[in-house]
């Protein structure tokens, strides 16, 4: 157990819906990180807050946007979901930012858009 | 633009054998890299990291290897366990930056 949290695990949903995964990571850590993983595919890099504040942004599409809130819980918000948008999300924590910090990862929530 | 590489979507290994699993970058910034082991239905762990400074470093049965020049990192596991069939992921970072970049993942078989 990574003590990094995840819900739901599992999320199915219809195109053009909106989504919420929230993530609450281990108790010290101030850095937040979302991940993508689809199908045969590696992990994304999709955004990263530290202490509330965004602090890098990867591969996100502009219909994904996410927070960090002052409990340090983050939520990543997907909306008009299309089919492509089905796949792993990961969330990860660490103390604090930058390489030398390995992430510790949740255990995923997997969406499905039908 | 992938920037680190994993060829080999796959790989079996006789119990007590070694395996190696490999790793190539593009990025000459990187300077911090990382080894995940990844289990079905869990997210990844942590395995094994290295930075740039050091070409070797190792823990129990794991072993990773750094060639700067070569832009190129395996990863040792000595001897083989069936339990150490998972997916691995290896990811980079430049100590100055924010993220992360993983690999497409090798999946390890050891058979018993």
């Amino acid at each position: 157990d990574s003590g990094v949290t995840q819900t739901p695990k599992h999320l199915i949903t219809a195109t053009g819906q909106r989504v919420t995964l929230r993530c609450s990571p281990r108790s010290g850590d101030l850095s937040v990180y979302w991940y993508q993983q689809s199908l045969d595919q590696g992990l994304q890099f999709l955004i990263q807050y530290y202490n509330g504040e965004e602090r890098a942004k990867g591969n996100i599409l502009e219909r994904f946007s996410a927070q960090q809130f002052p409990d340090l819980h983050s939520e990543l918000n997907l909306s008009s979901l299309e089919l492509g948008d089905s796949a792993l999300y990961f969330c990860a924590s660490s103390v604090a930012y930058g390489g030398a910090y390995e992430q510790y990862f949740g255990p995923g929530t997997r969406l499905t858009v039908t | 633009d992938q920037q680190v590489k994993q060829n080999s979507p796959s790989l079996s290994v006789q119990e007590g054998r070694i395996s190696i699993l490999n790793c190539d970058y593009t990025n000459s910034m990187f300077d911090y890299f990382l080894w995940y082991k990844k289990y079905p239905a869990e997210g990844p762990t942590f395995l094994i990291s290295i930075s740039s400074i050091k070409d070797k470093n190792e823990d129990g049965r794991f072993t990773v290897f750094l060639n700067k020049s070569a832009k190129h990192l395996s990863l040792h596991i000595v001897p083989s366990q069936p339990g150490d069939s998972a997916v691995y992921f290896c990811a980079a970072s430049a100590d100055t930056g924010n993220q992360f970049y993983f690999g497409t993942g090798t999946s390890l078989t050891v058979i018993p």
